[in-house]
């Protein structure tokens, strides 16, 4: 079974810096997709960014980027800029890309505070 | 508008009083699932459906029904709560092609508060 960790639960960063959010996760497939997840206090799920493991180009939106390892299975968010807005929990997921599975798997969220 | 939808948004009940969240979604998705979450925890998926009549436990089943008979319909049924119930619920849908917009991730509903004491 494939696990996601999450190993910082509190992150916080002043307006206008850079942060990093960590994610590692284990599998033991080739092929799957990794996910980065926003949730402000309105408890919505906000996708922010995706990556596919085949694609070795890391993915980029605007503000936000990853920093994909697949050797170390590693999955970074990089927040540059960062605006208040982007105060919120933060959950890493992990999905197969076998056959038809559309299970995500979650990390325990990392809580981001930006500081004015 | 594209959209998920759940209700109710906020449920406080008691121990053992059967109780239904509603999801519907508009997209004419294939696949839908339901998870919880719990602090430190993340998000665990309960069930999930393929399609109409096609539905599968999760990695936290217990204590949970679900049905499927509409494609846009997903009730989660908890027939006789408990208090370790008491959890922030989300449904969530997705094509179940990958090469379709959009079939690459899941669209979440606002999620459902529920309380069980």
């Amino acid at each position: 079974a494939q696990t996601v960790t999450q190993s910082q639960p509190e992150m916080s960063v002043q307006e206008a810096e850079t942060v990093t959010l960590s994610c590692t996760y284990d599998t033991s497939e080739s092929d799957y997709y990794l996910f980065w997840y926003k949730q402000p206090p309105s408890r919505q799920m906000i996708l922010v960014i995706r990556q596919e493991a085949y694609k070795q180009q890391n993915a980029t939106e605007n503000r936000f980027s990853v920093n994909f390892q697949k050797a170390a299975k590693s999955f970074s968010l990089k927040i540059s800029d960062s605006q208040l807005g982007d105060a919120a929990m933060y959950f890493c997921a992990y999905r197969s890309a076998k056959g038809s599975a559309r299970q995500l798997t979650f990390g325990s969220g990392t809580q981001l505070t930006v500081l004015p | 508008e594209a959209q998920v939808t759940q209700n109710p948004r906020y449920l406080i009940t008691v121990t053992g009083k059967k109780l239904t969240v509603t999801c519907s979604q508009n997209m004419n998705h294939e696949y839908m699932s339901w998870y919880r979450q719990d602090p430190g925890l993340g998000l665990r998926q309960i069930y999930y459906s393929m399609n109409v009549e096609v539905t599968d436990k999760g990695d936290v089943p217990e204590g949970y029904k679900v049905s499927r008979k509409e494609k846009r319909n997903f009730p989660l049924i908890l027939e006789s709560p408990s208090p370790n119930q008491t959890s922030l619920y989300f449904c969530a849908s997705s094509p179940s092609i990958a090469g379709v917009v959009g079939g690459n991730e899941q669209f979440f509903g606002p999620g459902t508060r529920l309380t069980v004491l």
